[in-house]
């Protein structure tokens, strides 16, 4: 099966800088990748997406690095807010294979 | 978007008892729907696919006489969760496919058994 697996269990990050996460996954067979978030009591929340085709997406505050020769991928968070506090998870899928691998998912605090 | 509507969102049962938690695809049909365990502080834990009108795939250490999963629609999984026992308290979230990679969650049910 696939491995997907992150750095940071936590991370802190004040209020308004620029917050990076990190992912790491294991099989090069991976071709898409998604970024959740799971705010407490909740269910993951869709972030934001890439194909293993691309290295770099951008959507609102959010920018998704994927790099395939080190098998890693980075959630990049611009101005970080309060509400941006919540555990994100990296999963990785590969083609028409459907199961969603999740990783351990890092903590972000927001310092006000 | 894709909606998908989890209930309960809380349930308190006695041990012995057992619960059904649905999932429902509100706006789309979802030929697959997989069921997820997290405990606290950790990461979602596949339990099984849930394919429409066939049997659910559980994944390796997942009793599937415990956790009973019906997909008797292309809108509606459920999951019982059979003769609970307090190490059965956990969060269950469904999530359902909506084609091309896109998957959808739903809110989570947390279970506690006393």
């Amino acid at each position: 099966g696939e491995s997907v697996g992150l750095h940071l269990p936590t991370l802190s990050v004040q209020e308004g800088d620029n917050s990076i996460i990190n992912c790491a996954y294991s099989n090069s067979a991976s071709d898409y990748f998604i970024w959740y978030k799971q705010e407490s009591g909740k269910g993951p929340q869709f972030i934001i997406d890439i194909r293993s085709n691309m290295d770099k997406r951008q959507g609102q505050r959010v920018t998704v690095l994927l790099n395939k020769t080190v098998k890693h991928l980075s959630l990049q968070i611009a101005a970080t807010q309060p509400g941006d506090s919540a555990v994100y998870f990296c999963a990785g899928l590969r083609g028409g294979y459907q199961k969603v691998t999740f990783g351990t998912g890092t903590k972000l605090q927001v310092i006000p | 978007g894709a909606v998908v509507s989890q209930h309960p969102s809380r349930v308190i049962c006695k041990s012995g008892t057992s619960v059904k938690i649905e999932c429902r695809s509100l706006d789309f049909q979802a030929t697959t729907m997989f069921w997820y365990r997290q405990f606290p502080k950790k990461s979602l834990m596949l339990m099984a696919t849930s394919n429409e009108g066939s049997k659910a795939t559980y994944e390796q250490g997942v009793e599937k006489d415990k956790f009973l999963i019906n997909h008797a629609s292309l809108t509606l999984s459920t999951l019982t969760v059979t003769s609970a026992h307090p190490e059965d308290s956990s969060f269950y979230i469904c999530s359902a496919s909506t084609g091309d990679y896109g998957y959808t969650f739903g809110s989570g049910t947390r279970l506690t058994v006393v």
